[in-house]
C-alpha cells in the first residue's frame, strides 16, 4: 500500500538554529498537510496545500516557520529560529482531494527535540 | 467554533473486555465525524467515519454511531486484544473546513 513518507524520523537541534522536515505525499494525492502534535495534544493544522498553492495557513507562525511545496509534489517544511517550545511531532499527511470529508493518510512523522 | 472533546486516558482494560471511548462535539453545519487510531511508533490512520446522522463507522470490530441528538460518537468494541492498544482520536470536519483533533485517548490492553 503506497505510504506517506517523511524525512528525518528524528531530530534534535540546539534552540536558534535553522531545521528542515520533507515530506512526499502519496502519489496523484494534490491536498497535503502540515500538522504539529505535541505531546498528549491532537494534531493541530499548521498548513494546507493545494497542488502548489497554500489554502490555509492560519496556524502557522510565519516569523519562523515556512512551508513550500513547489511542484506540486513534495514539501518541505521549515524552522527557522527553533525555539524550546517547537519540540513536537511534525506529521504529513496526503488526501486525494480537498474535501476533508475524504480520507487522510498520515506519514509516521518526524520528532523534533529543541534543546 | 467547532471543537471535539474525548475521554481522558489512559484506559486499561484487560484483554476481551468492552471499549468505549466517549466522544462529544460541538460544530456549526453538520458535520462528519471520524476516529483515527495512531499505534506506537506509527502515523495516524482513519479507523471509521460516519458522515450523517445515524450513520453508524465500523472497522476492525470497532463501531461509533452519530448520535446527532447527543452530539456525540462514542467508540466501541465488544472484545479488545492486545494488538488494538494505541491512541484514538476522535475528530470532525465541516464541509471544506479543515479536521479537528481531539486530544486522544490512550488505551492499554493487558494480556
Amino acid at each position: 500500500e503506497a505510504e506517506v513518507a517523511q524525512s528525518p524520523r528524528y531530530k534534535i537541534t540546539e534552540k536558534s538554529q535553522a531545521v528542515a522536515f520533507w515530506c512526499d505525499p502519496i502519489s496523484g494525492h494534490a491536498t497535503l498537510y502540515w500538522y504539529r502534535q505535541i505531546l498528549g495534544q491532537g494534531p493541530e493544522l499548521l498548513v494546507q496545500f493545494q497542488d502548489e498553492s497554500v489554502v490555509d495557513d492560519s496556524q502557522l507562525p510565519k516569523d519562523r516557520f515556512s512551508a513550500e511545496r513547489l511542484k506540486g509534489v513534495d514539501s518541505t517544511l521549515k524552522i527557522q529560529p527553533a525555539e524550546l517550545g517547537d519540540s513536537a511531532m511534525y506529521l504529513c499527511a496526503s488526501s486525494l482531494y480537498r474535501d476533508q470529508g475524504e480520507k487522510l493518510f498520515f506519514g509516521s512523522g518526524t520528532q523534533l527535540s529543541v534543546l | 467554533g467547532n471543537s471535539v472533546t474525548q475521554m481522558e486516558g489512559p484506559v486499561t482494560l484487560s484483554e476481551e473486555a468492552f471499549l468505549t471511548i466517549n466522544c462529544t462535539y460541538t460544530a456549526t453545519g453538520y458535520p462528519s465525524l471520524f476516529w483515527y487510531v495512531q499505534y506506537p511508533g506509527e502515523g495516524l490512520q482513519l479507523l471509521l467515519k460516519a458522515t450523517k446522522a445515524d450513520d453508524k463507522g465500523s472497522n476492525k470490530g470497532f463501531e461509533a454511531t452519530y448520535r446527532k441528538e447527543t452530539t456525540s460518537f462514542h467508540l466501541e468494541k465488544g472484545s479488545v486484544q492486545v494488538s488494538d492498544s494505541a491512541v484514538y482520536f476522535c475528530a470532525l470536519s465541516v464541509g471544506d473546513d479543515k479536521i479537528i483533533f481531539g486530544k486522544g485517548t490512550r488505551l492499554h490492553i493487558l494480556p
